[in-house]
């Protein structure tokens, strides 16, 4: 069964932190995959997304790492800032069909001040 | 260029009374997908959709629920006779191509009385 499951379920830093959220998928065949910030009453906005070759991937405060042969990745957020508070989604995706994606939970993120 | 645009934001509906969900995808997308998730709970796909076709519909309910998206407008997911347990935010996403990154909409919010 293609699952996608994240690790921790909430979290609660310092600003100025920094933090690492944790995905595991069962996801296959895989394709790539994503992480989502959700902010509260919005839509989710793509932070990166990783293909089966990419060992990791950077997005100014943002740092993905995937390990395919593990099905395991985590996303490391540095220095962290008010304005990171959010749920934060994993999402993987497939090669079977056009609509493939498969979404975690999410870690809900707080930081404070 | 405009992004995913869903309205209304907020929709209330008493038992019993129909929900219409609006999605007009960004300039140049001709796929939409639909989402639902529940307070606490990761999104869960709902339909896919083509130009006045319904490509993947496996997640929508069979009883009440239908999505269209024609040729000329937005999409709609429509809920008929709804029920407290149909209170959820609803996501609709948009790409280019099938299979392709999607974006995501603000949400709306149903709360049914």
């Amino acid at each position: 069964k293609n699952q996608v499951e994240q690790s921790p379920q909430s979290l609660i830093i310092l600003e100025g932190k920094n933090c690492t959220l944790q995905c595991n998928y069962t996801v296959s065949p895989f394709s790539n995959l994503r992480w989502y910030k959700q902010d509260t009453g919005r839509g989710p906005v793509s932070l990166t997304i990783m293909t089966f070759s990419e060992n990791t991937k950077s997005n100014g405060r943002y740092t993905a790492t995937l390990d395919a042969d593990t099905k395991q990745s985590s996303l490391h957020i540095t220095a962290s800032q008010l304005s990171d508070s959010a749920s934060y989604i994993c999402v993987v995706s497939d090669k079977t069909g056009a609509n493939n994606l498969f979404f975690g939970t999410g870690t809900r993120l707080t930081v404070i001040p | 260029n405009a992004g995913v645009m869903q309205n209304p934001r907020h929709l209330v509906r008493r038992r019993g009374q129909e929900a219409r969900l609006r999605c007009s995808p960004m300039k140049g997308h001709s796929h939409v997908y639909w989402y639902r998730q529940l307070p606490e709970e990761g999104l869960k796909f709902m339909v896919y959709l083509q130009k006045e076709n319904i490509i993947d519909e496996s997640g929508m309910p069979k009883e009440r629920f239908s999505a269209e998206f024609p040729k000329e407008g937005p999409s709609i997911l429509r809920i008929q006779q709804v029920v407290r347990g149909d209170s959820a935010a609803y996501f609709c996403a948009s790409s280019p191509l099938g299979g392709g990154e999607q974006f995501f909409g603000p949400g709306t919010r149903l709360t049914v009385l």
